[in-house]
């Protein structure tokens, strides 16, 4: 079964750091891209980034771009998302995502970032 | 970026009822290689999204055979042959023939 178990969301400043964590499980994690999503609480959905099998090739949404960053421990089984200078607009519930040929097969049950002072 | 509107917004049903939403896209959804990007997601209360339909009409593991998908180049639909009280939540469609990848607004599902 796979399992994808977000962690690393809380409370931050604005213009401050924060490190989403993701622990996968189930499925041979090093073999597939991973990607992270967002939501406001109780509105849509946005995608935030993808990186693939071996973390060299990475892309993000516009308004993440040189703030963001995506990255995995393969040997860890780990999807991270590093970031930096967060703003209001950043507060949403983010989650972890498993791709499988262009289409997002699996989402982690979400951590919520809030970024106020 | 690619714009995929989802139309209801809302839609209450009576069980044993078909449902149907439609997504239409600003720009075909459809690949060089013949795949069409376009995906359906639920969103159940309090949960996280999950995966329904690919490409078009292709049930994901373990989804009913009453979600049907149908459409192709910009007009998508999903349909519930027979709603059940299980299917409340939101509906969103999502396109990944380019980045960014975007959703629908979303449709939320209501039992009458």
């Amino acid at each position: 079964e796979v399992q994808l178990v977000e962690s690393g969301g809380g409370l931050v400043q604005p213009g401050g750091s924060l490190r989403l964590s993701c622990e996968a499980s189930g499925f041979t994690f090093s073999s597939y891209w991973m990607g992270w999503v967002r939501q406001t609480p109780g509105k849509g959905l946005e995608w935030v980034a993808n990186i693939n099998q071996d973390g060299n090739e990475e892309y993000y949404v516009d308004s993440v771009k040189g703030r963001f960053t995506v990255s995995r421990d393969n040997a860890r089984n780990s999807l991270y998302l590093q970031m930096n200078s967060l703003r209001a607009e950043d507060t949403d519930v983010y989650y972890c995502t498993k791709l499988d040929y262009r289409r997002i097969d699996y989402w982690g049950q979400g951590t919520l970032v809030t970024v106020s002072s | 970026d690619v714009a995929l509107t989802q139309t209801p917004l809302s839609l209450s049903v009576t069980p044993g009822q078909p449902a149907s939403i439609s997504c239409k896209s600003s720009q075909s959804l459809l690949h060089s290689d013949g795949r069409t990007s376009l995906f359906w997601y639920l969103q159940k209360p309090g949960q996280s999204p999950q995966l329904l339909i690919y490409e078009i009409s292709n049930r994901f593991s373990g989804v009913p055979d009453r979600f049907g998908g149908s459409g192709s180049g910009t007009d998508f639909t999903l349909k519930i042959s027979r709603v059940e009280a299980e299917d409340v939540g939101v509906y969103y469609c999502m396109q990944t023939i380019q980045l960014p990848w975007t959703f629908g607004q979303g449709t939320k599902v209501e039992i009458k």
